[in-house]
């Protein structure tokens, strides 16, 4: 029963790169979220899904791209990455009819 | 947006001491989440509240569902060091995508 997979976990990248980080959950929940987690700054919202091939933004989109092909997976984009980009990132998801959500272990990214 | 100040930011306690920590809102939810997160690891989901006034224990913690649906705390009785890590409360305004909040976290260590 692995939950929320979420890959890699860990980057380290130079500033103009691109990457994409994967997440991918087999519980069939509807909806898919990803956090960063900054210290100080508790867990804030990027983008988020409802559902297969629909995303939305969350508090802090900018500089993120997200897709979700497949209702299993939620791919979270960095197009050129910035320092401020550095932070350990997050995936969630949750289904229709519980609030409770269930995290992924993170992915730890770098930008130099 | 909507903000959860969670308090206190971090405690540093004896072994076998009791913990107490809350949440308060200046919106009203209807949810009341608590995690926990181990280093490295994800948030992991501890008890989950859903009707003001709700005091539900799970082993060692029990949580409260404020009367005014704005508050929320927990407690930990006589703490032992794997109870050392993050503390994260969350409000949720309804079931669906993004309605979760998360406070900034306690950060709870132990001395032996």
């Amino acid at each position: 029963n692995a939950g929320v997979t979420q890959t890699p976990k860990f980057r380290v990248l130079k500033t103009g790169q691109s990457m994409t980080l994967l997440c991918a959950q087999d519980m069939n929940h509807e909806y898919m979220y990803w956090y960063r987690q900054d210290p100080g700054m508790g867990l804030r919202l990027i983008h988020y899904s409802v559902g297969e091939g629909t995303t939305a933004k969350g508090e802090v989109p900018d500089g993120y791209n997200v897709s979700r092909l497949k209702k299993q997976n939620f791919l979270l984009g960095l197009e050129s990455a910035a320092p401020s980009q550095t932070s350990v990132y997050f995936c969630a998801s949750s289904d229709r009819d519980r609030g409770s959500y269930t995290f992924g272990s993170g992915t730890r990214l770098t930008v130099v | 947006g909507q903000q959860l100040n969670q308090s206190p930011q971090s405690m540093f306690i004896q072994e076998g001491e009791d913990v107490s920590m809350n949440c308060t809102s200046s919106s009203i939810f209807n949810t009341w989440l608590w995690y926990k997160q181990d280093p490295g690891e994800g948030p992991v989901l501890l008890i989950a509240l859903y009707k003001a006034g709700e005091l539900t224990s799970n082993g060692r913690l029990t949580a409260q569902f404020g009367i005014t649906r704005k508050d929320s705390f927990l407690n930990i009785s006589a703490s032992i060091p794997s109870d050392v890590g993050i503390y994260f409360c969350a409000g949720q305004l309804g079931l669906g995508a993004q309605k979760l909040v998360f406070g900034q976290g306690t950060r709870l260590t132990i001395n032996p």
